[in-house]
């Protein structure tokens, strides 16, 4: 069956401290991989997503970067956090062909 | 565009109500809905769909109906329970859509209280 890990799961950082959040899938081959932030009070915002293997579309000019340099792998990073990056940023996949969107379970980033 | 609207939150409500969410949606074509569910500080995760005009998703007692003659999703439980206080999303799916997914309501907060 499929699964996806995200971590860390909650995370403190001080502003402009770098970040890496990690999300991976198990049991499917060549997903589509998406980014989203959820700030609080607020709905759902796409920030990334990637169709292949160094295949990244933006959707949101940002502080933030995302890159997949594996098939089943999709990181989100920053060089510098600013205060608004604070949020829920959750991963989600979804295979080829459905349109049903699969998510992680998230990581709570603070950002002080 | 596309897009989705979903009733302010939040709803709070004493065991065994009755639950209505509104849904309404704008999209070009003939669009899959959904709902999603979002228990507290947890993902959100697919509560139920449907793919085509008249089509009744259901699922743990919730249901919701595809009207395409008005534009609506309206998510609906006869008697919720404390364990259903979550945030529910109201989401589209429309063909061609490529590689975007769906299209996200902002969300409905419902506290059940006993």
């Amino acid at each position: 069956s499929q699964t996806i890990h995200q971590w860390p799961a909650t995370l403190v950082q001080p502003v402009g401290s770098p970040l890496s959040l990690e999300c991976t899938v198990e049991g499917t081959s060549n997903p589509n991989l998406y980014w989203y932030r959820q700030a609080a009070g607020r709905g759902l915002q796409l920030l990334f997503y990637s169709v292949g293997i160094g295949q990244i579309s933006s959707e949101v000019p940002q502080n933030l970067s995302a890159s997949r340099p594996q098939d089943r792998q999709f990181i989100l990073s920053s060089k510098k956090l600013l205060l608004s990056d604070s949020g829920f940023y959750l991963c989600a996949w979804i295979l080829r062909g459905s349109n049903v969107l699969t998510f992680g379970a998230g990581s709570r980033l603070t950002v002080l | 565009g596309n897009s989705v609207t979903q009733m302010e939150g939040p709803v709070t409500l004493s065991e065994e109500a009755f639950l209505t969410i509104n849904c309404t949606y704008t999209a070009t074509g003939y669009p899959s809905l959904f709902w999603y569910v979002q228990y507290p500080g947890e993902g959100l995760q697919l509560l139920l769909k449907a793919t085509k005009a008249d089509d009744k998703g259901s699922n743990k007692g919730f249901e919701a109906t595809y009207r395409k003659e008005t534009t609506s999703f309206h998510l609906e439980k006869g008697s919720v329970q404390v364990s259903d206080s979550a945030v529910y999303f109201c989401a589209l799916s429309a063909p061609n859509s490529g590689n975007t997914p769906l299209v996200f309501g902002k969300g409905t907060r419902l506290s059940v209280i006993a």
